[in-house]
């Protein structure tokens, strides 16, 4: 079965304190890894799709990675207003089209 | 930016009653799925649609669920006969196309949330 998996569930940070999050996924053969933003009461946001070891994607601040067992969003110099829930999910090889969303990662950064 | 629109954004319903929650895709993508989340759990797929039927459906998307394009522009999920556990947040979403390697990305709505009492 597919599974993802995130860490930490939740993270403050002060803000221009740069950090890592980590989505862990087991996938029988990825056909894509996609990060999403989520912001209280309203439905992800896309960010991201990447779909082979050593890819990266970057947006502002944003900077996604990704290996053949994880997955990586590098926060730089963060600001207030990134803070929201940052969910992954993968779609699987083999005709499925469903996304397997991780729980997310809440991120709180402080002024 | 086009986005996915859905309505409405809170229905209250009793058990036992008939819901339709409705969605307006992105007007040129032709991928339309609906997925759920429960307070506080992950975001789950519920079904997938494209020319005008069912590609795919999950477990939970039993018999009681339905989903429908009525017209050109409309994306329907209805349920039934509702139970206190369907209460959730029901988000739609759309995508170009799925092909080869390549994927489009799925836009969602920000979703209905549906409360069952």
């Amino acid at each position: 079965e597919d599974q993802v998996t995130q860490s930490p569930e939740a993270l403050r940070l002060q803000e221009g304190e740069s950090s890592s999050l980590n989505c862990s996924y087991t996938v029988s053969g990825l056909r894509g890894l996609f990060w999403y933003r989520q912001d209280p009461g309203k439905g992800p946001e896309f960010l991201f799709t990447l779909y082979s070891a050593g890819e990266e994607k970057e947006k502002e601040r944003l900077k996604a990675t990704l290996t053949k067992k994880e997955s990586f969003l590098h926060i730089t110099a963060p600001k207030p207003e990134d803070s929201a829930t940052y969910l992954c999910a993968v779609q699987a090889r083999g005709g499925s089209e469903k996304l397997v969303f991780g729980k997310g990662m809440k991120l709180t950064v402080n002024p | 930016e086009p986005e996915v629109t859905q309505t409405p954004s809170h229905q209250v319903t009793q058990m036992g009653q008939e819901v339709i929650l409705r969605c307006v895709p992105i007007s040129n993508h032709l991928y339309f799925y609906w997925y759920r989340q429960i307070l506080g759990q992950k975001v789950e797929f519920l079904v997938s649609f494209y020319n005008n039927e069912i590609s795919e459906k999950s477990e939970i998307f039993d018999d009681q669920f339905s989903v429908e394009r009525p017209d050109g522009s409309n994306f329907t999920l209805k349920i039934r006969s509702t139970k206190l556990e369907d209460s959730a947040m029901y988000f739609c979403a759309s995508s170009e196309r799925v092909w080869g390697s390549y994927n489009s990305p799925l836009h969602f709505g920000n979703g209905t949330r549906l409360t069952v009492t």
